[in-house]
């Protein structure tokens, strides 16, 4: 079966440090991963989806990056972290249907 | 563009009622509509899929409408029991290859013992 793994599950980090956020999934090839960011109060935005290796997709401008050096690894990057970066971030993969597949999260308060 | 709201940010209820959230949608004619359970803290986890040819849709105590004349879902708890509360999060497809899904900002739903 499919098993989608994130890391860190928690990080503070000061403003202007950089970020590196993880997503690997297992069981499955080729999938479309998506990383989403949601803050407190607010819902599920997108922030980048990938359909392939390399292939990344932004939906929102903004100082985060993401980059898929592997099938199933999906990175989430930050050169500077602002306050404003702070939220729980969300890594998913997409069955056929469409139905999207969460990851456990990672809550990153920036301070 | 698509907009997609869930106009109660919190339901309570008492245990043994039947939970309702409504899901409205517009700008829009999606060809399915799925809802999502997430508990605190946790990724959102797939409950239901319903396609718009689909008027009603069953799982275990759980029953989805469609109705695309009035460009509403409505997601049904019956028999409520506290291990139901958590926030519901109804989400439409964007269109094209990628699978790309809108969310809407989710009901949280509390059930009292």
């Amino acid at each position: 079966s499919q098993t989608i793994h994130q890391w860190p599950a928690t990080l503070v980090q000061p403003v202007g440090s950089p970020l590196s956020l993880e997503c690997t999934v297992e069981g499955t090839s080729n999938p479309n991963l998506y990383w989403y960011r949601q803050a407190a109060g607010r819902g599920l935005q997108l922030l980048f989806y990938s359909v392939g290796i390399g292939q990344i997709s932004s939906e929102v401008p903004q100082n985060l990056s993401a980059s898929r050096p592997q099938d199933r690894q999906f990175i989430l990057s930050s050169k500077k972290l602002l306050l404003s970066d702070s939220g729980f971030y969300l890594c998913a993969w997409r069955e056929m249907i469409d139905t999207q597949y969460f990851g456990p999260g990672t809550r990153l308060t920036v301070l | 563009s698509q907009k997609i709201e869930q106009n109660s940010e919190a339901l309570n209820i008492q245990e043994g009622k039947t939970a309702t959230l409504t899901c409205n949608y517009t700008n829009y004619s999606p060809a399915y509509l799925q809802w999502y359970r997430q508990d605190p803290g946790r990724g959102p986890v797939f409950l239901l899929l319903i396609r718009e040819n689909e008027k009603e849709k069953r799982k275990e105590r759980l029953k989805v409408t469609f109705d695309t004349t009035l460009k509403q879902s409505l997601f049904h708890i019956t028999a409520s029991q506290p291990a139901d509360s958590a926030t519901y999060l109804c989400a439409l497809p964007l269109g094209g290859s990628q699978g790309n899904l809108i969310f809407g900002k989710g009901t949280k739903l509390s059930v009292k013992p």
